[in-house]
C-alpha cells in the first residue's frame, strides 16, 4: 500500500530556533494535511494544502505542497515551548482511487526552554 | 459546538469481551472515520462511512464492525476483544469524502 516517509523522526531544538520537517511519497497526492498531536489528545489540523506548489501559513507555521505532488514541507519559525508535540503529515490520493488519508509516522518535537 | 466527541475515554477489557466505542460530531459532516494509533505505526484506518447509510473497510478492519447510526453518530464495535486490539482509537469526520478530517480526543483501550 501507499506509504509516507516523514523525517526527521524526532528533534530537539533550542527555543527561538526554526524547525523544518518533511514528508515524501512514491505516489502523487491531491491533498496534503499537517496535524499536531499533544500527549493524550487527538490530532489537531494545522494546515491544509490542495494545489501543487501552494505555500500556506498559519501563524508561525508555513507548509508547502511540493511541485512533484509527492512531498510536502512544514516549517515552524521561532519555536516556543508549546510547540512540543508530535507533528503528522497526511496525504490523500486523487479521486477515483480509494482516496483515504495516509499518515506519516510523525515527527516528535521537543524544545529546550 | 463540541466538534467530535468520543466515549469512553478509557476502557480495560478482558480477552473475549465485547464493547462499543461511541463517536458523535456536531459539525453536520457527511463522512466519518475510525482510526487506531499504535506506537511507531502512525494512524491506520479501520472503517469509514463516506455518507449516511454507507460503510466501507479501511486498512485494518479485521475484528471490528461499525454502524453509522445517523448523520451524527458512528460507532465501532469489538465483538471479541484480543490483546492485539490494545490501542488508542480515534474517530474523525469531514464535510466531504476528500477533505480535511477533524479528530476526537480518543479512547484508550487495553485488552488483557
Amino acid at each position: 500500500g501507499q506509504q509516507l516517509n516523514q523525517s526527521p523522526q524526532s528533534m530537539f531544538i533550542q527555543e527561538g530556533e526554526d524547525v523544518s520537517m518533511n514528508c515524501t511519497s512514491s505516489s502523487i497526492f491531491n491533498t496534503w494535511l499537517w496535524y499536531k498531536q499533544d500527549p493524550g489528545e487527538g490530532p489537531v489540523l494545522l494546515i491544509a494544502l490542495y494545489k501543487a506548489g501552494e505555500l500556506t501559513s498559519n501563524g508561525r507555521l508555513t507548509a508547502q505542497f511540493g511541485t512533484t505532488r509527492k512531498d510536502s514541507f512544514l516549517n515552524i519559525s521561532a519555536s516556543i515551548p508549546s510547540d512540543v508535540g508530535i507533528y503528522f503529515c497526511a496525504g490523500q490520493s486523487p479521486r477515483g482511487s480509494q482516496g483515504n488519508l495516509i499518515f506519516g509516522k510523525g515527527t516528535k518535537l521537543s524544545v529546550k526552554p | 459546538n463540541a466538534g467530535v466527541t468520543q466515549t469512553p475515554k478509557f476502557q480495560v477489557l478482558k480477552t473475549g469481551q465485547s464493547m462499543t466505542l461511541q463517536c458523535a460530531q456536531d459539525m453536520n459532516h457527511n463522512s466519518m472515520y475510525w482510526y487506531r494509533q499504535d506506537p511507531g505505526m502512525g494512524l491506520r484506518l479501520i472503517y469509514y462511512s463516506a455518507s449516511e447509510g454507507t460503510t466501507d473497510k479501511g486498512e485494518v478492519p479485521n475484528g471490528y464492525n461499525v454502524s453509522r447510526l445517523n448523520k451524527r453518530e458512528f460507532s465501532l464495535r469489538l465483538e471479541s476483544a484480543a490483546p492485539s486490539q490494545t490501542s488508542v482509537y480515534f474517530c474523525a469526520s469531514s464535510e466531504k469524502r476528500w477533505g480535511e478530517q477533524y479528530f476526537g480526543p480518543g479512547t484508550r483501550l487495553t485488552v488483557t
